[in-house]
This record gives C-alpha cells, sequence and structure tokens, in this order.
C-alpha cells in the first residue's frame, strides 16, 4: 500500500533535548511538508521542500531544521531552541506541478516536554 | 497573500439532519480549495477538492462544497449526518503552483458534533 508513514506515534523530550521525528513516503511524489497543529487550532507550515537536496522555511520555522537526502526521506529535527515544542506534528507530501496541489497526510506525531 | 476564515468553530447537528461547515476565504489569485477531515489524534484525510473545474464539488462520505467566487465562500454541506462524521473538519486554500511556493493554508477548523 502506498502511503505516508510517521515514527514513532508518541514522544517524550527533556527539556534542552534535540529530537528527530521520521517522515517516510512511498508515492514517489517529490514535495514533502511538516506541519505543527496546536489545540484549537489549524496547521502551521514548518518546512517544505520541492525537491531532494533543497528544502525552504515555512511560517514557523525558527527551532526546528530539516533536510531532504532521499526523495523518500524528510526527517525533522526540533531543536532546544524552540522554546514550546509541546504539539502534534504532522508529515505530507504532494505531486509537484500539479495545479491542485492535493497533499496526502502522514498520521502524526505527537511530542510532549516534560 | 491568502487567507481562510471557518466561520464557525462548534457545530452541533442531530443524526440525520443536514450539515452545513461555513468557510470563506481571500485569495489574490483563482485558488484552489480543500475540505479535510481529521478524527481524533489522527493525520488528515481529503474530503474534496475545487480546481477551477465545476463550482458544485462532489467528496466522500456523501459530502459536496460549492465555489462560490462572488461570495468568496466554499461552504462544506451533506444531506444527512451519521454518528461517524463526527470529527475535525479543515477549510483550506492553496497558493496559485507558479508563485514556486505549493503550500496550503488552513482555516483553523471546525469540530463537528453528532448527537444521536
Amino acid at each position: 500500500d502506498g502511503g505516508i508513514t510517521q515514527s514513532p506515534k508518541y514522544l517524550f523530550r527533556k527539556e534542552g533535548q534535540n529530537v528527530t521525528l521520521s517522515c517516510e513516503q512511498n508515492l514517489n511524489h517529490d514535495a514533502m511538508y511538516w506541519y505543527r497543529q496546536d489545540p484549537g487550532q489549524g496547521l502551521r507550515l514548518i518546512y517544505y521542500s520541492q525537491i531532494v537536496n533543497d528544502f525552504q522555511k515555512g511560517d514557523i520555522a525558527e527551532g526546528y531544521s530539516v533536510s531532504r537526502e532521499k526523495k523518500e526521506s524528510f526527517p525533522l529535527t526540533v531543536t532546544s531552541a524552540q522554546k514550546n515544542p509541546t504539539a502534534f506534528y504532522l508529515c505530507a507530501s504532494s505531486i509537484t506541478g500539479t495545479s491542485g496541489n492535493e497533499q496526502f497526510f502522514g498520521p502524526g506525531t505527537r511530542l510532549t516536554v516534560l | 497573500a491568502q487567507s481562510v476564515t471557518q466561520l464557525d468553530s462548534h457545530v452541533s447537528v442531530s443524526e440525520g439532519t443536514p450539515v452545513l461547515l461555513r468557510c470563506n476565504y481571500s485569495s489574490s489569485y483563482s485558488p484552489s480549495l480543500f475540505w479535510y477531515v481529521q478524527h481524533p489524534n489522527k493525520g488528515l484525510q481529503l474530503l474534496l477538492k475545487y480546481t477551477s473545474a465545476a463550482t458544485l464539488v462532489k467528496g466522500i462520505n456523501g459530502f459536496e462544497a460549492e465555489f462560490k467566487k462572488s461570495e468568496t465562500s466554499f461552504h462544506l454541506t451533506k444531506p444527512s449526518a451519521h454518528m461517524s462524521d463526527a470529527a475535525e473538519y479543515f477549510c483550506v486554500v492553496s497558493d496559485r503552483v507558479d508563485t514556486g511556493r505549493r503550500a496550503l493554508t488552513f482555516g483553523s477548523g471546525t469540530r463537528l458534533q453528532v448527537q444521536p
């Protein structure tokens, strides 16, 4: 089955620690995205990548970093510089160039800072 | 710049009655519009999308939405609610692809409750 996987489903971190969230897709999509979701709010874009070895900051990139070394993978690192990292993180992908720009979402990772 | 406003944060209906979730948008270009659904602690699933074809768009699970350019609206409807429809619904607008930034702007969401 084609789709997007995120791991782990739940993640706990101590203050001051970096943590990396995994996102893998087998849809052969060029573009991948990371979003953050807080209670009662819509999704906010952290980073996106339209092609391997290239990525751009979204609306709330401070305190986060990404890499895109493979088409299938787009890991997100939450650094100690992120002041309020507790949130639900969603990864998505889409076919670059599609005018409708439909995005497919993974199941999410819930990060809690202790 | 573009934005999305979902006019109701919570909507409660009885099972078997119609559903209306309201969405207004602003966009400088001809937008693509979407409705996504999210069940608790899950990812988002696409319900339907508008991409400048027919203004009345049919989606999955009996949902549909009508694009009204004059009103800048894209309201989501369903004739008869089912208990399984209880979830969070997001209205989303997409940047025009030739801006080089291919990302979505999300509304704040509407939580739909379905009463038995």
